[in-house]
């Protein structure tokens, strides 16, 4: 089992739609939980990072992790065609520096 | 500033040749990461650089892999005898130093052992 799981989609959602991205882990010392973007052919960026449990927004996206069931979101409103990209989760643990990745999930957005 | 930059951007050899990656992270940055992304496999780690050292190889899938980092600087992943099996996007990053610090992912390199 993978330390950490996430539905590789593809998701195909209409433009406008809320949508929900999400992640499962099994390392309970992960500590540092963050949503990477990545379009095609390019590398990955930061879109979103946070410490504990709850939830955390900017602008149209809210990361949101629930430690005790070990699961983390991100949620897209009003969804547009540019958000149509790969999202990956990633976690480091404690004092560490090395990211786990989820293998992401590729999200497209129809106008 | 610059970002993380690769070369080449793409690369197509044959089975058995060596390939020679190369990573320029942001200008002060001391840590430096390289990834593979292979289809459908997310990110796997391969080695970390502080600095000129290495503290951290573990994520090197065999010793066909290397890597070195001069000046603190520049890296270079070289791949010896490649094997088709080696294709994918070989991804660069680098951060300030230090855990929780963002990495900064270059564009890639993708790797085609034919």
């Amino acid at each position: 089992q993978k330390e950490v799981e996430q539905d590789p989609g593809p998701l195909s959602v209409p433009e406008g739609a809320i949508v929900s991205l999400n992640c499962t882990y099994s390392n309970s010392a992960f500590q540092y939980f963050m949503w990477y973007r990545q379009y095609s052919r390019k590398g990955p960026e930061l879109l979103m990072y946070t410490y504990s449990s709850g939830n955390k927004e900017d602008g149209r996206f809210t990361a949101q992790v629930d430690k005790s069931s070990k699961y983390i979101s991100l949620f897209i409103r009003d969804s547009q065609p540019s958000d149509s990209a790969t999202y990956l989760c990633a976690m480091e643990g404690s004092g560490t520096y090395k990211y786990i990745f989820g293998t992401g999930t590729r999200l497209k957005v129809l106008a | 500033g610059a970002g993380v930059s690769q070369s080449p951007s793409n690369k197509v050899t044959e089975k058995g040749k060596d390939v020679e990656l190369r990573c320029d992270p942001i200008s002060g940055h001391t840590a430096l990461y390289w990834y593979r992304q292979s289809l459908g496999q997310g990110l796997e780690f391969l080695i970390y650089f502080q600095g000129n050292s290495a503290p951290d190889k573990s994520g090197l899938p065999s010793d066909r892999f290397s890597a070195e980092r001069t000046g603190g600087s520049v890296s270079t992943l070289t791949i010896q005898r490649t094997q088709q099996e080696d294709s994918a996007v070989y991804l660069c990053a680098s951060s300030w130093g230090g855990a929780q610090e963002t990495q900064y992912f270059g564009p890639g390199t993708r790797l085609l052992v034919l």
